[in-house]
């Protein structure tokens, strides 16, 4: 499977505790993104890289979250002292870079995270 | 005013119709434009991309681009019951981000 996967698919969690996501892209794709989502709304943008490079944040994302690719593969998604409202669908998403404006995003099948 | 927005419907049309979807945005610089599939419970998957002013066929699937007027729209042809879900519009600009609308919920009846 030449996909993208995300791990763990579902994660229950206590308020206060913290969570990490991982995402392996599509091992030829250079851009990496994550995502946000919640019932009846389009995938919230929170940050994504180029290779290992961080390049762009959401204003909307809090000091709470954190996003890692150490060495361009694969990346990790951490939110420390989780709160209900973090509760939603985490996507990863790669992209190729062939300088070209036509390189789609491709998804992983989520992380869906429950912040009781 | 939001970046990228959409009805969130539901729009419902009979079977072998045509549905309507429309997007408009609001920055100037965007470049390309994408419209997504999401069934429920599922992750967006691509249908169609446009970045030229007019019209992309693909199969049952139109995009329509307008630069001028900011408005991206997706034409369905003989709508099916399998093309129930929610089509998110998608728009890329110069940071290589991907902004998306809230999605049309789209409901075909048999």
């Amino acid at each position: 499977d030449t996909g993208v996967s995300q791990d763990p698919r579902h994660k229950i969690t206590k308020r206060g505790q913290n969570v990490t996501f991982r995402c392996d892209p599509i091992s030829e794709h250079n851009r990496l993104y994550w995502y946000r989502q919640t019932l009846g709304q389009g995938p919230e943008f929170l940050t994504y890289f180029q290779n290992e490079a961080q390049l762009e944040k959401s204003r909307l994302l809090s000091d709470r979250f954190s996003a890692e690719r150490p060495k361009g593969s694969f990346s990790t998604l951490e939110i420390q002292r989780t709160e209900q409202g973090d509760s939603a669908m985490y996507l990863c998403a790669s992209s190729p870079d062939w300088g070209s404006d036509t390189g789609e995003l491709f998804f992983g099948e989520g992380s869906r995270l429950t912040v009781l | 005013q939001k970046e990228v927005e959409q009805n969130s419907g539901p729009l419902s049309v009979p079977e072998g119709a045509i549905a309507s979807l429309n997007c408009t945005y609001s920055d100037r610089g965007s470049q390309s434009f994408f419209w997504y599939r999401q069934y429920s419970g599922k992750s967006p998957e691509l249908i169609m991309f446009i970045y030229s002013n007019g019209d992309k066929e693909d199969g049952r699937f139109t995009a329509q681009l307008n630069k001028a007027s900011q408005y991206v729209s997706l034409l369905i042809r003989d709508s099916q019951p399998s093309d129930s879900a929610t089509y998110l519009c998608a728009v890329k600009n110069y940071g290589q981000n991907f902004v998306f609308g809230p999605g049309t919920r789209l409901s075909v009846l048999p």
